[in-house]
């Protein structure tokens, strides 16, 4: 069973640091793996979605990297601002496009 | 507009009773799927499917029913709503290599 963790669970920093978020999944066999923002009430956005064959990709401040091997994926966020202040969800999609989340890390950058 | 909504935003009903949460995307994407989010559960997958007339059952499908007679379409219905199923519902739909996008999601309170 595919298991979905995220580390850490939450995160506070001053503005203008640059920032790692973890995601580690169980079982490597994943059709792609996509991380979202979601802010208090709202829905998710999506920030950057990598395919099973691509290593990472990148969107302005934002860097995601995937290690299928390893069961690892990190989200870099350079420069951090107190806008970037949200929860930061990881979700691995499997056979049949089952999609599995992780729990989140609760981001707050103070300014 | 182009995009996924859901309907209705907020609803309260009372135990025993049927309701039917809607959801709609614009984009002829082949999968959909419903979420709810609970705290300290995260988001957890009750049903998604691959097309119209596809559908499979997620993490927690017991108590929810759903249908796609047409691709764009996606009701999930409670038969007997349960107070256990108070919780926030989210759908999304993804196409083959894109990401996915989610509604604003429904608030279920159930009395």
């Amino acid at each position: 069973k595919q298991e979905v963790t995220q580390i850490p669970a939450a995160l506070s920093v001053p503005e203008g640091e640059n920032l790692v978020l973890n995601c580690s999944f169980t079982d490597s066999a994943i059709y792609n793996l996509q991380w979202f923002r979601q802010d208090p009430g709202k829905g998710l956005t999506s920030l950057l979605l990598i395919q099973s064959s691509q290593r990472e990709q990148t969107s302005g401040r934002l860097n995601a990297s995937l290690d299928k091997s390893s069961g690892r994926s990190t989200l870099y966020i350079a420069a951090s601002q107190p806008g970037d202040s949200a929860t930061y969800l990881c979700a691995v999609v499997t056979g049949g496009f089952k999609t599995i989340f992780g729990a989140g890390t609760r981001l707050f950058v103070k300014a | 507009d182009a995009g996924i909504t859901q309907s209705p935003r907020y609803k309260i009903t009372e135990t025993g009773r049927q309701v039917t949460l809607m959801c709609h995307q614009t984009w002829s994407h082949s999968y959909m799927f419903w979420y709810r989010q609970d705290l300290g559960h995260g988001l957890r997958l009750i049903y998604y499917s691959a097309a119209a007339d596809i559908t499979d059952k997620g993490e927690v499908p017991d108590g929810y029913v759903v249908s796609r007679s047409k691709t764009e379409n996606f009701p999930l219905t409670l038969e007997s709503a349960t107070r256990s199923q108070t919780s926030v519902y989210f759908c999304a739909s993804q196409g083959d290599i894109t990401e996915a996008f989610f509604g604003q999601g429904t608030r279920l309170t159930v009395v």
